[in-house]
This record gives structure tokens, sequence and C-alpha cells, in this order.
């Protein structure tokens, strides 16, 4: 099976950069993808890795260290609006599915 | 466009009703997941299917719940009887064919309560 780790909380001050982990343990996977949850929203896609490094997407980035059984999410320029709970989630099953990590609730402090 | 729909959002029901959870997929999706998100748990892929079919349902908790998806623009999830321990909000997905799942549009969620 998988298995993700992630902090449950972070803080953060409004225009800092912030870093979410998220650890896992996997007898294979295709890559890692974290979504972003607003308190009773639906989950949203920010970001996917494939390979081994860092990808870029505005605001955030991602990045995927195989060797490592790491990744992790960065947020540039907070926003207060950044508030909510970020999950990182391996991709699996032929490409098909996806395992969540515990999620990472982020609050951003004036 | 529309993205993915789900009714009803909100359903309470008394132990030992059955549920029924609609979902319909974004236009052109061939893929479909069901989720379930709770405090203890977290978000936990319960079922999903590929062209209508279902590929993997290990995630489903026991037989009180099934799932099917008689065409691609409609997929229902139903509890019976339904317990207590099965109140949380269960999320319905697509995805778009000739990617894998990384990139999932989820539906508003249906948050069921059973007393």
């Amino acid at each position: 099976g998988q298995s993700l780790e992630q902090p449950s909380e972070v803080t953060a001050v409004e225009g800092a950069i912030v870093q979410i982990n998220c650890t896992y343990q996997t007898s294979g996977f295709y890559g890692l993808s974290w979504y972003q949850q607003h308190d009773g929203g639906a989950p949203t896609f920010l970001s996917y890795n494939a390979l081994d490094g860092l990808e870029e997407t505005g605001r955030f980035s991602s990045f995927l260290s195989r060797s490592d059984s790491y990744g992790y999410l960065l947020l540039q320029e907070l926003q207060m609006k950044d508030s909510a709970s970020y999950f990182c989630a391996l991709v699996t099953g032929g490409g098909n599915k996806l395992t969540f990590g515990t999620g990472t609730q982020l609050k951003v402090e004036l | 466009d529309a993205g993915v729909i789900q009714s009803p959002r909100h359903e309470v029901t008394e132990m030992g009703q059955e549920v029924t959870l609609r979902c319909k997929p974004i236009s052109g999706h061939n893929s479909l997941f069901w989720y379930r998100q709770t405090m203890m748990r977290g978000l936990e892929l319960l079922i999903y299917f590929n062209n209508n079919v279902p590929i993997d349902d290990s995630g489903m908790p026991e037989d009180r719940f099934s799932a099917k998806m008689p065409n691609a623009s409609f997929s229902t999830l139903k509890i019976q009887p339904s317990e207590p321990r099965d109140s949380a909000v269960y999320f319905c997905a697509s995805s778009r064919p000739g990617t894998s799942a990384n990139e999932q549009f989820f539906g508003p969620g249906t948050r069921l309560t059973v007393l």
C-alpha cells in the first residue's frame, strides 16, 4: 500500500514564503500531485510532479525527490486567501488512482 | 463549462435508511471517482470507473456500499442500510481521457449525516 505524511498545521505571515512537506512510502508510483481545499469546499488541483525537480505554476511551486521519498509545495507571496488545507497525493494504480496524504492546514496571518 | 455536479448537497437520514448520492461528471471526461472525507480518515478513494466500467472498488468499506455508472454522464453511490459511522462528505471527481489521474476535477460534495 501507500502512506503519505504531512505536518498537520503550518502558520505563516501574509507576504511570506511557506513550504509544506510530504514524505511517502510506496512500492511504486507515477507522480505526486498537490491539491488545495478551503473549508467547506472541494479539493482543487494545484500542481503535479512526474519527474524529480521543481515545477513552477505562478506563486506555487512543487518539488519531488524520488530518491528521498519526499516532496514539497512552496507558496510564495502568501495571501490571506491561501488559508486552506493542502494535500499531497500519490498517483498509482497504473496512473489511474490518487492516494491522498493527511493534509496540512495553512493559516495565513496579517 | 459546468463542473462536476453532485446531488443532494446535504442529506440527513436515520440509521437503517437507504441513501443514494448522485454525480454528473464533466462532459468528455471518461474517468469517475467516488471519495469519502472524514476528520478521522481523511480523503479516501472508494471506487473509480473508466469508460463507465468499475476498475477498482477496493476502497468500498463493505457490502452496504454499491456504485453504478449506467452511462458516461451519470453515476450513483448507494448505502443500504446506512449507519451513523457513514456520516461524512462524499465527493465525486472526474478526469479527462488520455491523461493520468493526477488532475481530477471534484464536485462540491454531499454532506451526509446519519442519525
